[in-house]
């Protein structure tokens, strides 16, 4: 079974509007989620991380929010531009594994 | 600073044929190594994974193997390639089990 999940393939926003991505997880054991972004044919780069001791987490345009009850997070981004257009996956880090949700597709329409 | 390469960049290869895919990092002692994939329309598949020189955890069973021979060198190989090992191939590295620093990634066709 997945241990990340993001159930959204896809989302379009406009250009300076508020993106959210959503990821839930089933491993409660584990404390250390990231965001990575990733362009066609290039590897995934690392955009921000939460750990379980805390709600929220913020870089700039990017904020993650875990919400431990849940067992779901989201990243924000705002104001989402045309250059966000990737797609973001969320991970969980196990110890020494990292899972991967599926991905979510974003396009930011100028 | 810490760099990591994979290569090559593209590969095609007929079925049946064997595959060896090289990621080396440097600028770094005993990284965590990892091997993933991406088939088309799908997530970042946790493959392969090597804490030290020799040790290698599988994730899935599969038509393809890994090495560490060297700290910084992981290999991903296969002796016979099937169809459905095309993908996209990506190499990544991390220290004390924090962030993942990816490759540029290798895109496998198998035809």
């Amino acid at each position: 079974d997945q241990q990340v999940k993001q159930n959204s393939p896809s989302l379009s926003v406009q250009e300076g509007r508020i993106s959210i991505l959503n990821c839930d997880y089933t491993n409660s054991m584990f404390d250390y989620f990231l965001w990575y972004k990733k362009y066609p044919a290039e590897g995934p780069t690392f955009l921000i991380s939460i750990s379980s001791i805390k709600d929220k987490n913020e870089d700039g345009r990017f904020t993650v929010f875990l919400n431990k009850s849940a067992k779901h997070l989201s990243l924000h981004i705002v104001p989402s531009q045309p250059g966000d257009s990737a797609v973001y996956f969320c991970a969980e880090n196990t110890g020494n594994q990292f899972y991967f949700g599926t991905g979510t597709s974003l396009t930011v329409i100028p | 600073s810490q760099t990591i390469h994979q290569w090559p960049a593209t590969l095609v290869q007929p079925v049946g044929s064997p595959l060896s895919l090289e990621c080396t990092v440097e600028g770094t002692s005993n990284p965590n190594l990892y091997w993933y994939r991406q088939a088309a329309g799908r997530g970042l598949q946790l493959l392969f994974y090597s804490v030290g020189i020799g040790q290698i955890s599988s994730e899935v069973p599969q038509n393809l193997s890994a090495s560490r021979p060297q700290d910084r060198q992981f290999i991903l190989s296969s002796k016979k390639l099937l169809l459905s090992d095309s993908g996209f191939y990506l190499c990544a590295w991390s220290a004390l089990g924090e962030k993942l620093f990816f490759g540029s990634g290798t895109q496998l066709s198998v035809l």
